[in-house]
């Protein structure tokens, strides 16, 4: 079935630094990959998601790329900031049906230094 | 604002109860979802709805059972909680799968003693 990889699983960065995570899936038929964030006693949210038919997207200092080749897409951060201390979950989904799943990664614990 | 609730936000069971963890949500959103989620094991989807009735199961579903007899509310029922059930439960909702963001709920946190 499908399976996603995440990592690392925890990353520490200096302020102001950039931060990579990056996930892998196994099927290749998958065709949506959402971020959330998940801050310290809080709710997983969604920060940014790309479908199949696009190779990058951002949104100010978050971007996403995908490689359908390869079957990895990364999450960047540039210029973190404190506020982005949290846990981060990669997900894939296959297909449009209704009973289509959506796999998530194990999560990524992000620590900014100041 | 889409809003997903969940009945409690703190639950101690003890071991061969009956527990009941409500989810509801208000946009009208055909898909819900159950998660449990454990360090360092992510969000592990337990079971999951794409509308009255109907249900599927996700990763994990061996223990647990779920019942959605109406759109906006989905519930999760452990039939004999046992201790390795300990743990975080989120639920979420959407719209159909692959068109958009889950919404989460704030959690529940289950101690089966």
């Amino acid at each position: 079935g499908e399976n996603v990889e995440q990592h690392p699983s925890t990353l520490s960065v200096q302020e102001g630094d950039s931060a990579v995570i990056k996930c892998t899936y196994s099927d290749s038929a998958s065709n949506y990959f959402p971020w959330y964030k998940q801050e310290l006693g809080k709710r997983p949210q969604l920060i940014i998601d790309i479908r199949s038919n696009v190779g990058e997207k951002k949104d100010q200092r978050i971007a996403v790329t995908l490689n359908k080749t390869a079957k990895h897409f990364s999450l960047h951060i540039t210029e973190t900031q404190p506020e982005d201390s949290a846990v981060y979950f990669c997900a894939a989904i296959l297909g449009y049906s209704s009973a289509s799943k959506i796999i998530f990664g194990s999560g990524t614990r992000l620590s900014i230094r100041p | 604002d889409v809003k997903v609730t969940q009945s409690s936000r703190y639950l101690v069971k003890r071991t061969g109860e009956k527990v009941f963890l409500e989810c509801v949500q208000d946009m009208d959103h055909e898909n819900m979802f159950w998660y449990r989620q454990d360090p360092g094991l992510g969000l592990r989807l337990i079971y999951f709805s794409y509308d009255v009735k109907m249900k599927e199961k996700g990763d994990i579903p061996e223990g647990y059972s779920v019942s959605r007899e109406k759109k906006e509310r989905f519930s999760l029922i452990l039939e004999s909680a046992s201790t390795n059930q300990t743990s975080m439960y989120l639920c979420a909702s959407s719209l159909p799968i692959g068109r958009g963001e889950q919404f989460f709920g704030p959690g529940t946190r289950l101690t089966v003693l």
